[in-house]
């Protein structure tokens, strides 16, 4: 199956600063990125859906100023947690797909500790 | 509204088979999916069903019925291994996933 993958696996900071997470496809075009977070024992939340070239479109409730979303190429996609906190702390998951296909493939997560 | 319910939680004994249940009310459907994920890790992607029918693929397989919006995951000599939470989710007439909320299957010797 295709490739994607997210850097860093895990990441502490301070609260107050900000973490970028990366996610990348690696044998084929992703011209939709999702991403998504998922706290202990519960499913995966959607943030925001990407498509190349085009502004994130987040999910009610997920503050675009603070999950800052980039997609300028079909192969990156980039997630920015700006003025992290504690709350922040969560595992988050990119998962990207083709143009045409239906299935999405992921990305290994990102474990984000605030401290 | 959009909803996708499975149980929380399964216990089975290894070697045996286990069949996890998800049903679905969505705004359209364009295939439904199994994935498995292991404690503090992504989900790996188990199968897809767009038509109705059983769909095999080594000890797992996974069934669909588009009518009565229910699907079910099967899996067969369950070994420890298999011991993770399965999400089940549904693609809607706009192609983004809908969730269920994971069966957490645990598997004891």
């Amino acid at each position: 199956g295709a490739v994607v993958s997210q850097h860093p696996s895990w990441v502490i900071c301070k609260s107050g600063t900000s973490v970028k997470i990366e996610c990348r496809s690696l044998d084929f075009q992703a011209t939709t990125m999702f991403w998504y977070r998922q706290f202990p024992k519960q499913s995966l939340m959607l943030m925001a859906t990407s498509n190349e070239g085009s502004k994130a479109t987040y999910e009610q409730g997920v503050e675009k100023d603070k999950f800052l979303i980039n997609h300028a190429s079909l192969t990156l996609s980039t997630l920015t947690v700006t003025s992290a906190h504690p709350e922040d702390s969560s595992f988050y998951i990119c998962s990207a797909r083709g143009r045409g296909d239906t299935e999405a493939f992921f990305g290994q997560g990102t474990r984000l500790t605030v401290v | 509204g959009q909803n996708i319910d499975q149980p929380t939680e399964m216990t089975a004994t290894e070697g045996a088979i286990v069949q996890i249940n998800c049903t679905y009310q969505t705004s359209g459907f364009n295939g439904l999916f199994w994935y498995q994920q292991h404690a503090g890790e992504a989900p790996t992607f188990l199968s897809y069903n767009v038509l109705d029918g059983l769909e095999e693929k080594g000890r797992f397989s996974s069934f669909l019925s588009r009518s009565k919006g229910y699907s079910y995951l099967l899996l067969k000599e369950l070994q420890m291994k298999d011991s993770a939470s399965y999400l089940c989710a549904v693609m809607d007439s706009n192609y983004q996933l809908i969730w269920g909320a994971g069966t957490k299957l645990i598997i004891k010797p």
